[in-house]
């Protein structure tokens, strides 16, 4: 049971550049969502799926898409990358009991 | 407009004491509040959850307090010890939005460091 894993640990892009985090969990979940932490501004949240079949922006989507494959996997996707998308990204999953597990995060330098 | 506040500056304490962390929200009716903690160049790990209907909640050496009035969290390290040491999130949740969602909404987190 490995939890909520993310790809990749670490990338640097150059402004303009597209890439795709990938996040899966094995836990049979419903809900799954992306935040990025920056320094001194916590947790926000991009976008979340309270179900496959289902996306909805949170705090802060623009510059991000989302597809929520099936059950197990949630990709999120920066079609252009600008530096202001340098952060820290978290995929996380809940279950019933409203407890969210975090993966290890994808550290992301847009130069 | 909605706020929460842990507060940014580091929190020192001696090993063997309690630590105290404190959660504050503005424009927010929480359904229920939740902590987590985060070790660095890691993501977090939920702790404890507390509903709105709900004073105290314990598990182990934590406790947390939740007082809608003052509108206010308080979560309680006892007998600290030096891997205590992390950062120390909170989070509200508002209740479902519509199709039932839940939409977490994060403080900025407070340091705690235990010294042996």
């Amino acid at each position: 049971n490995a939890g909520v894993t993310q790809t990749p640990k670490f990338q640097v892009l150059k402004t303009g550049q597209s890439m795709t985090l990938q996040c899966a969990q094995d836990m049979n979940h419903n809900s799954m969502y992306w935040y990025r932490q920056d320094p001194g501004m916590g947790l926000r949240l991009i976008y979340y799926s309270a179900s496959e079949g289902t996306t909805d922006k949170g705090e802060v989507p623009n510059g991000y898409n989302v597809s929520r494959l099936n059950k197990r996997e949630f990709s999120l996707r920066l079609e252009s990358a600008a530096p202001s998308q340098t952060s820290v990204y978290f995929c996380a999953s809940r279950d019933p009991y409203n407890e969210q597990f975090f993966g290890p995060g994808t550290r992301l330098t847009v130069l | 407009s909605q706020k929460i506040e842990q507060n940014s500056e580091a929190l020192n304490i001696q090993e063997g004491k309690t630590a105290t962390l404190t959660c504050n929200y503005t424009n927010y009716s929480p359904a229920y509040l939740q902590w987590y903690r985060q070790d660095p160049g890691r993501g977090p790990v939920f702790l404890l959850l507390i509903r709105e209907n709900e004073k105290e909640k314990r598990k182990e050496r934590l406790k947390v307090t939740f007082d809608t009035t003052l509108k206010q969290s308080l979560f309680h390290i006892t007998a600290s010890q030096p891997a205590d040491s992390a950062t120390y999130l909170c989070a509200l949740v508002v209740g479902h939005a519509s199709g039932g969602s839940y939409i977490p909404t994060f403080g900025r987190g407070t340091s705690l460091i235990v010294h042996p």
